[in-house]
């Protein structure tokens, strides 16, 4: 049963367009989530994060919002830039402190 | 500061061995969490450990087992491998517990494959 759900698994964006990526979860129980951004042969790195009590957090070129009755959330990215092109994690914690992440999605950034 | 080190990269083991992995977090981090990806099921939560005690583990088999030392070095052992074990093993590092609810820190990951 995956909690953590990334339905795309690759994106295309024009350079300088807005991206979207989303991720939907089913467990109420997550209060904590967060965006890994991961470039081949590299390890994630961290993004942003966004605490259950929030519904948008934003930091520079990056914002994600979270709809809780909805159980969805989506990472904003604008304007999109060559660099922005990796595999985007969507992961999620609960107070139990598991960890879940889903399964990624590509995202290519167009010239 | 260095960042999260795990060696080897690269590793070839066939079907029955067993292997270790080895993580070196960012100094000063007592957390660290472990993970394994694989195309089909992306990045999955095997444990975490914090002051040389496990935390937390994800579901997985008793055959995955790890330990934390006192410099919070961290190892992570896979005994009689299987063909599906073939995966990149991640290591993340974080300054506190809860390693979850902070950012973490990812090395570049050991590619294991399995023969």
């Amino acid at each position: 049963d995956q909690q953590v759900k990334q339905n795309s698994p690759s994106l295309s964006v024009q350079e300088g367009r807005i991206s979207i990526l989303n991720c939907d979860y089913t467990n109420s129980m997550f209060d904590y989530f967060l965006w890994y951004k991961k470039y081949p042969a590299e390890g994630p790195t961290f993004l942003i994060s966004i605490s259950s009590i929030k519904d948008k957090n934003e930091d520079g070129r990056f914002t994600v919002f979270l709809n809780k009755s909805a159980k969805h959330l989506s990472l904003h990215i604008v304007p999109s830039q060559p660099g922005d092109s990796a595999v985007y994690f969507c992961a999620a914690s609960a107070p139990d402190d598991k960890i879940i992440f889903g399964k990624g999605t590509r995202l290519h950034i167009l010239p | 500061k260095a960042g999260v080190t795990q060696t080897p990269r690269y590793l070839i083991k066939t079907r029955g061995q067993q292997v270790t992995l080895s993580c070196s977090p960012i100094s000063g981090h007592r957390s660290v969490s472990w993970y394994q990806q694989t195309p089909g099921q992306g990045l999955q939560f095997l444990f975490e450990y914090f002051s040389e005690t496990q935390r937390n583990k994800g579901n997985f088999p008793g055959r995955f087992s790890g330990r934390q030392f006192s410099n919070s070095r961290s190892e992570m052992n896979v005994s009689t491998l299987e063909l599906g074990d073939s995966a990149l093993y991640l290591c993340a590092s974080s300054p506190a517990w809860g390693g979850l609810y902070n950012e973490q820190f990812f090395g570049p990951g050991t590619r294991l494959t399995v023969l």
